[in-house]
Order: structure tokens, then C-alpha cells, then sequence
């Protein structure tokens, strides 16, 4: 089945520098990759997908950049603010028989620092 | 708003006792709706996909017997945990996608679950 492996595990930055996450995918069907944000005792908030037609997408400071080839994906977070702070997840979707679902990272903590 | 209603929000029973989550689709009717469960400091791992009018498919490792999922209608999923034991404590969330609109998927609130 698919396997999704998330780097880093954690991610220190200080305000206003950029920040990376790194995903990477094995199920090379995979063609719906979303990036959620969660914050302690909250469900997953949706922050920016992308599909494997597309190779980047940018929505304001966020942007997701996909390399179907290599088989990864990657978050890019500009300017971060300490309000960023918080848990992000990757994911990939494959095709199940009800219907895609999703397969998620293990999560990277990030932490802005003002 | 919330797309998808997820009840109740927390809840604590004692171990050998039978809890019911309820997940429902506000605004559009899910013939499928996903559960997941998620351990303090971990990620989210699918238990089982819940399908409308048949039998839930389980993720590998996932016991049917213990989490009982019944889909009955378009719009509500229930995941019922049976002799519950401290183990399953866990934050458990289901989701579902508007099969008209497609993507994204839309996650109810959680249910954190503490078996003491």
C-alpha cells in the first residue's frame, strides 16, 4: 500500500524566514497531495493541495511545489509568523474501492520564533 | 462552518464499556466517510473507510469486532468502541468529501476518547 514519509519531525525557524517541509510517496497512482494544519485538541484544518497534473500552486505565503518523477512533494511556508506554529501533515490519496483516501505523514511540529 | 458534525467532543467511560461516536455530514450527503484515530504526538492512520448501505472496509490491523462502524443513512457514520480498554484511548476523527464537489476532504471536530 502507500507509505508517506514526512521530514523534518520538527522545525525551528525565526519569524520571517521560510520554512520546508519535505514529503515524499510511494504509490507512484497518487494524484491528490493536501497539506493540513493542526493545532493541540483540534481536528485538521486544510491549507493547500495540489493535483499530479499540476506542479506548483501558491496561495499567498504558502506554496507546494510536486515532483511526480522523484515521487515528492514539498510545503513552502514565506515570512512565517508565530501563528504558523503549529503541526503539519502531508498526505497522498490512492484509490480505494469506496473512493480515494488519504494517507498521511508522520507530521512535522514547526515552531516560530519571534 | 463545519461541513462535518463529529459528537461527542470528548468522552470518558469506564474500561469494558461500549462508547458510540457519531459523525454526521452537514450540507451534503457522504456515501463515504473515513475514521481515523490518532495517538497523542502522532499522525492520523485510517481505521476503516465507512460505506452507505454495506460493510465497512478495515485497515490491516484493525479489529471489525471492536470498532463497529454503521453507515445507515447519507449523512451519518457511527463508530462504536466495544469493551473499551485504556489502549483505545485515542482522539478519534472521522471525515467525509462532497462526492459532487470532490476534494478536499472535510474533518469533524474529533472525539478525544479516555477509558479509565
Amino acid at each position: 500500500g502507500e507509505n508517506v514519509e514526512q521530514h523534518p519531525s520538527t522545525l525551528s525557524v525565526q519569524e520571517g524566514d521560510s520554512a520546508v517541509i519535505k514529503c515524499t510517496y510511494s504509490d507512484s497512482a497518487s494524484n491528490y497531495f493536501p497539506w493540513y494544519k493542526q493545532e493541540l485538541g483540534k481536528r485538521p484544518q486544510l491549507i493547500i493541495d495540489i493535483r499530479s497534473n499540476v506542479g506548483e500552486k501558491k496561495d499567498q505565503r504558502i506554496a507546494v511545489t510536486l515532483n511526480k518523477t522523484a515521487k515528492h512533494f514539498s510545503l513552502h511556508i514565506t515570512e512565517t509568523q508565530p501563528e504558523d506554529s503549529a503541526v503539519y501533515f502531508c498526505a497522498a490519496s490512492i484509490s480505494g474501492e469506496y473512493g480515494n483516501k488519504l494517507v498521511f505523514g508522520a507530521g512535522t511540529i514547526l515552531r516560530v520564533k519571534s | 462552518g463545519a461541513v462535518v458534525s463529529q459528537h461527542p467532543s470528548w468522552v470518558i467511560c469506564k474500561s469494558g464499556t461500549s462508547v458510540k461516536i457519531e459523525c454526521r455530514s452537514l450540507d451534503f450527503q457522504a456515501t463515504t466517510m473515513f475514521w481515523y484515530r490518532q495517538f497523542p504526538k502522532q499522525s492520523l492512520m485510517l481505521m476503516a473507510t465507512s460505506n452507505e448501505g454495506s460493510k465497512a472496509t478495515y485497515e490491516q490491523g484493525v479489529e471489525k469486532d471492536k470498532f463497529l462502524i454503521n453507515h445507515a443513512s447519507l449523512t451519518l457514520s457511527t463508530l462504536t468502541v466495544t469493551s473499551a480498554h485504556p489502549e483505545d484511548s485515542s482522539f478519534y476523527i472521522c471525515s467525509a468529501r462532497d462526492p459532487v464537489r470532490g476534494s478536499p476532504l472535510h474533518f469533524g471536530n474529533g472525539t478525544r476518547l479516555t477509558v479509565t
